[in-house]
Parts: C-alpha cells; sequence; structure tokens
C-alpha cells in the first residue's frame, strides 16, 4: 500500500518562500509509470494543480503559478518537495501531494497525502 | 485552458435515491484524462472514477461513470450514508491539469 505523507511549516510570512516535502512510502519514487504531484486547496475552496516531477527531473507546472513553484525529487530518500516563492495570504491552503498515473494514456491522481495546512500570515 | 464547470452546486438528497452529477468542458477532453474524486471534510480527495468510466480499486459498483467529448457524469444508484460528500471531477488537457469546482451531495 502506497502511502504518502507530506512535511513542513505550518506557518509562512508573506513574501518569503513555502517549502514542503513529500515522504513517499511502501512504493518508489522511482517508478516509471508514475510522476510526483502537488495539488492544493484553499480553505472551503475547490483544488488546484501545482505541478507534478518525473523521478529522472522532468517538471510540469501550472501556468499560474510557474513563475514561483519549483518541484525537485530526491531518490536516494525517496521524496520529493516543493518550493513555492513569493508567497501571499492568497496562497493560503491546504497542501496535498499526491501519485499521477501515467499509463496507457491514462492521467489521474490515484494515491494522495493526508494534506497540510500553511498558512501566509506575518 | 480547459474548464470545467459542474452542477449541480448542491444536491440535497435522501439514503437510497440515486445522485446524478454533471461535468461540462469548455471544450471537448479525451475521455482517457476525466476523472472523478470524493472528497469528505478534513480528509483528501478519494479516487472514484479514471478513465471517465472505470471504477477505482475497491469502489463499490453504485459508482459508475459515463460521458465522452464535453459532456460527463457521475452516477451513485443508491445513496449510502457514507456517500455524501462532495465530488470533483478533473481534466487533463492542454499539458495540465483542472479541476471542477465540485458538486457537494448533501442529506435532504
Amino acid at each position: 500500500q502506497v502511502q504518502l505523507q507530506e512535511s513542513g511549516p505550518g506557518l509562512v510570512k508573506p513574501s518569503e518562500t513555502l517549502s514542503l516535502t513529500c515522504t513517499v512510502s511502501g512504493g518508489s519514487v522511482s517508478s516509471g509509470s508514475y510522476y510526483w504531484s502537488w495539488i492544493r486547496q484553499p480553505p472551503g475552496k475547490g483544488l488546484e494543480w501545482i505541478g507534478y516531477i518525473y523521478y529522472s527531473g522532468s517538471t510540469n507546472y501550472n501556468p499560474s503559478l510557474k513563475s514561483r513553484v519549483t518541484i525537485s525529487v530526491d531518490t536516494s530518500k525517496n521524496q520529493f518537495s516543493l518550493k513555492l516563492s513569493s508567497v501571499t495570504a492568497a496562497d493560503t491552503a491546504v497542501y496535498y501531494c499526491a501519485r499521477k498515473v501515467d499509463w496507457n494514456y491514462l492521467y489521474y491522481f490515484d494515491y494522495w497525502g493526508q494534506g497540510t495546512l500553511v498558512t501566509v500570515s506575518s | 485552458e480547459i474548464v470545467l464547470t459542474q452542477s449541480p452546486g448542491t444536491l440535497s438528497l435522501s439514503p437510497g435515491e440515486r445522485a446524478t452529477l454533471s461535468c461540462r468542458a469548455s471544450q471537448s477532453v479525451s475521455s482517457s484524462y476525466l476523472a472523478w474524486y470524493q472528497q469528505k471534510p478534513g480528509q483528501a480527495p478519494r479516487l472514484l472514477i479514471y478513465g471517465a468510466s472505470s471504477r477505482a480499486t475497491g469502489i463499490p459498483d453504485r459508482f459508475s461513470g459515463s460521458g465522452s467529448g464535453t459532456d460527463f457524469t457521475l452516477t451513485i444508484s443508491r445513496l449510502e450514508p457514507e456517500d455524501f460528500a462532495v465530488y470533483y471531477c478533473q481534466q487533463y488537457g492542454s499539458s495540465f491539469f483542472t479541476f471542477g469546482p465540485g458538486t457537494k451531495v448533501d442529506i435532504k
């Protein structure tokens, strides 16, 4: 059973950089058919895809966040990470890491972490 | 960018009733790229349907998905108490993912 767990600060100051890590257990980030993703959900609102990374380091980001987002992977630790720079209150959200299936032209998120609330406030 | 619209915003039904949720795309979406998720308060989304009509592992057969092009439907044949939740559709197009705004199914 694959499990994903987010970790990182729950409070970030405006203009600073939000940093989160997702630790994967029960599976490997180096698996060929999967990409590793970040998705966020502002309180009381819907889901917004942030981006994903392949174990090789190849990335794809939401165009609306691309200038501020960096996703990286550490295969030795079986982790991947999110950095979001120049945050504002609008970046306050529950941040989820998730596994994206990429197989036979099927694209969806099958495993999700429990989510971590990040609040942007001084 | 492909925009997904879900209707209704809220669906008030009783246990045992049939729920029909709509997801409409602003442009044609490949069925392979259309998925449905269920989210309960304080929980992460849970995959229900992928490829527009394939049930994910462990999902009861009262959940079914259908549709093509710009119109997709999630049907819950007989609502169980644990099915009252928010449901999101998701698509992949133009190299990125978008989600619909969600339909809340609540108890009448």
